[in-house]
């Protein structure tokens, strides 16, 4: 099983700051089969970043992802408060797919 | 519009069994797997397993191999899931999804919470 860990486990930022998390896999994952996912209190996790880099529909252009082999990192440009939020990194390299224990972002 | 709509919230003794139900519209039922995940009060998210409703085959995480079982009916396009000889460690909500090609995630259930307790 690839297990990913996800640093920091909490995180806090001010509105306008640049912040990054990162999540990395104990065994190498294809940039192709890494994603993120974002999940509000109450409501089910979305997809929001998915093969690396690409932006799932909807999600505003300040959130980036990239990474490889073992990896990976989200950043946001510049936090606006509706960004408060845990984010999980999701690989696939066989199964059983595995989520990290995901990264919650809090806003000052 | 692709959406999810899962069954409601269960209270279930220990020992006992629940079946939980995801009813899917707005795309072809056949085209895409759907995926279980389990999440824990406070926890992050566990990979339960898939199917694909084309022709009913299955993938399960180990470690809910004997816990859960899936179905599908294509009549209703709805997916099923059994959880079996239920214990406080199976409450939890569970959230259905479909798969993409990449093998994410995209479309997700509202969640349906189970508590066991007696």
């Amino acid at each position: 099983e690839n297990v990913l860990t996800q640093s920091p486990a909490i995180m806090s930022a001010s509105p306008g700051e640049k912040v990054t998390m990162t999540c990395r896999a104990s065994s190498s994952v294809s940039s192709s089969y890494l994603h993120w996912y974002q999940q509000k209190s109450g409501a089910s996790p979305k997809l929001w970043i998915y093969r690396t880099s690409n932006l799932a529909s909807g999600v505003p252009a300040r959130f980036s992802g990239s990474g490889s082999g073992t990896s990976y990192s989200l950043t946001i440009s510049s936090v606006e408060a509706e960004d408060a939020a845990t984010y999980y990194c999701q690989q696939y390299s066989g199964y059983p797919f595995t989520f990290g224990s995901g990264t919650q972002l809090e806003i000052k | 519009e692709v959406q999810l709509q899962q069954s409601g919230p269960e209270l279930v003794k220990p020992g006992a069994s629940v079946k939980i139900s995801c009813k899917t519209s707005g795309y072809t039922f056949t085209e895409y797997t759907i995926h279980w995940v389990k999440q824990s009060h406070g926890k992050s998210l566990e990979w339960i397993g898939g199917i694909i409703p084309y022709n009913g085959g299955t993938t399960y995480n180990q470690k809910f191999k004997g816990k859960a079982t899936l179905t599908v009916d294509k009549s209703s396009s709805t997916a099923y899931m059994v959880l079996r000889s239920l214990t406080s460690e199976d409450s939890a909500v569970y959230y259905c999804a479909t798969l993409t090609g990449y093998y994410a995630l995209d479309y997700w259930g509202q969640g349906t919470s189970v508590t066991v307790s007696s």
